[in-house]
Formats: C-alpha cells, structure tokens, sequence
C-alpha cells in the first residue's frame, strides 16, 4: 500500500482562489519532504524542501508568497497554491526520505491542478 | 547546472520485445543515479538505482549500468510485459543532496499484447 498519501489527486479550481494539497508519510515520520511539479512535456521540478517544526526552503524562481508551505507535523506537509492562475495548472508531487529505512525515498500519487 | 536528458516517448512495444530507454546526466561530481516507475494512478516508485560508477541497478528483469566515461545510465529489459506499460523517470541526485533528485521528462511505455 501507500507509503506517502497525497490528496487531492485532481483539483479543478477558479482562478483567484486557493488550493491545498497534502501529503502525508503513513509508516514513518519525516522531518524533511520535498515538492516538485511538472509542466506538459517537461521534467518534474524541485519546488521546495518542506521542513518540520521550521520555514521551508525555496529552490530559485519559486515564488515563496504564492506557493505556501506548511511543515506542521512529523506526518504532514501541505502545499497551499494561492490566488492561483492558469499557469498554475500542472502536476504536483512530493516525497519523503525515509530515514529509518536507509533513506528509501517515497513519492505521493501526485496531484493534478487545473485553474479554469 | 545539474540536468538529466532522457529518451522522449512515447515508446509502444509488443510483449516480449527488448526494451532500451536512453539517459544521460551532466557529470557533475560522482551523483547517485535512479529509475523510478509511475503506474496509472499511483505514485514514483523506485525501479533500481546505482551509486557509482559500473554498479548496475537491477529489479523486476530491468537493468541499468551507472557509465561514467559516457554519463549515461540506459534503462534496459530484455523482454517486456503488459504489466510493464507505465511512465518511466531517470533521476540523479542533486548537488544539493541525493535526497533531492534532477527528473528526466518521463518515458511513457506502452506494451501491447
């Protein structure tokens, strides 16, 4: 079964409003979990670094004010898209090192974004 | 910076056909290189990996052999299976930290019976 759940797996939004997405580690705890996303036809990219109990770390031309992430708990990382756009539409992803297991590395199902 | 070229798909193949999706990476520093898998509606998984040059990954009857003189990391399987069909995603560790991975776009493979 999932080892890291994401939720949700499709999200259709309106443009100006906001969007969350979860993702969660089931069988073990992570204080570090990673976003990317994916634009049509291209490579995923890294997002951000998601950090437990502290601020997340942006990679470069991330938008840190639009792309809200919050670490709160060792289980739970969540990716708020705000005031979102169509450009913002995209396929997003986390993982989660699993430190416990020689840093095995789980993804999420993924989530698909469309801003109508 | 870091980057990862993989073969674009999408790729159709009969069943029991070899298989070869290509790879390369930028060579910088000694990175830990990846496959991972995507099935219809689930998440990565892990395929195989290598950590250093001429370790081969290997899983499933998949191989692929970490190429230093050629920064090439080639996804190979000698015969291919229906159950096969899925979206597969060449990584390397980053520069920032193997937890951290560089994607290739993604090779879609389909396998028909």
């Amino acid at each position: 079964g999932a080892v890291v759940s994401q939720h949700p797996s499709r999200v259709i939004c309106k443009s100006g409003t906001s969007v969350k997405i979860e993702c969660r580690s089931l069988d073990f705890q992570a204080t570090t979990m990673f976003w990317y996303r994916q634009f049509p036809k291209k490579s995923l990219m890294l997002m951000a670094t998601s950090n437990e109990g502290s601020k997340a770390t942006y990679e470069q031309g991330v938008e840190k004010d639009k792309f809200l992430i919050n670490h709160a708990s060792l289980t739970l990382s969540t990716l708020t898209v705000t005031s979102a756009h169509p450009e913002d539409s995209s396929f997003y992803i986390c993982s989660a090192p699993d430190r416990g297991t020689g840093n095995t590395i789980y993804f999420g199902e993924g989530s698909w974004l469309t801003v109508v | 910076g870091d980057s990862v070229t993989q073969m674009e798909g999408p790729v159709t193949l009969s069943e029991e056909a070899f298989l070869t999706i290509n790879c390369t990476y930028t060579a910088t520093g000694y990175p830990s290189l990846f496959w991972y898998v995507q099935y219809p509606g689930e998440g990565l998984q892990l395929l195989l990996k290598a950590t250093k040059a001429d370790d081969k990954g290997s899983n499933k009857g998949f191989e692929a052999t970490y190429r230093k003189e050629t920064t090439s990391f080639h996804l190979e399987k000698g015969s291919v299976q229906v159950s096969d069909s899925a979206v597969y995603f060449c990584a390397r560790g980053s520069q920032g930290g193997s937890e951290k991975l560089v994607f290739g776009k993604g090779t879609k493979l389909t396998v028909n019976p």
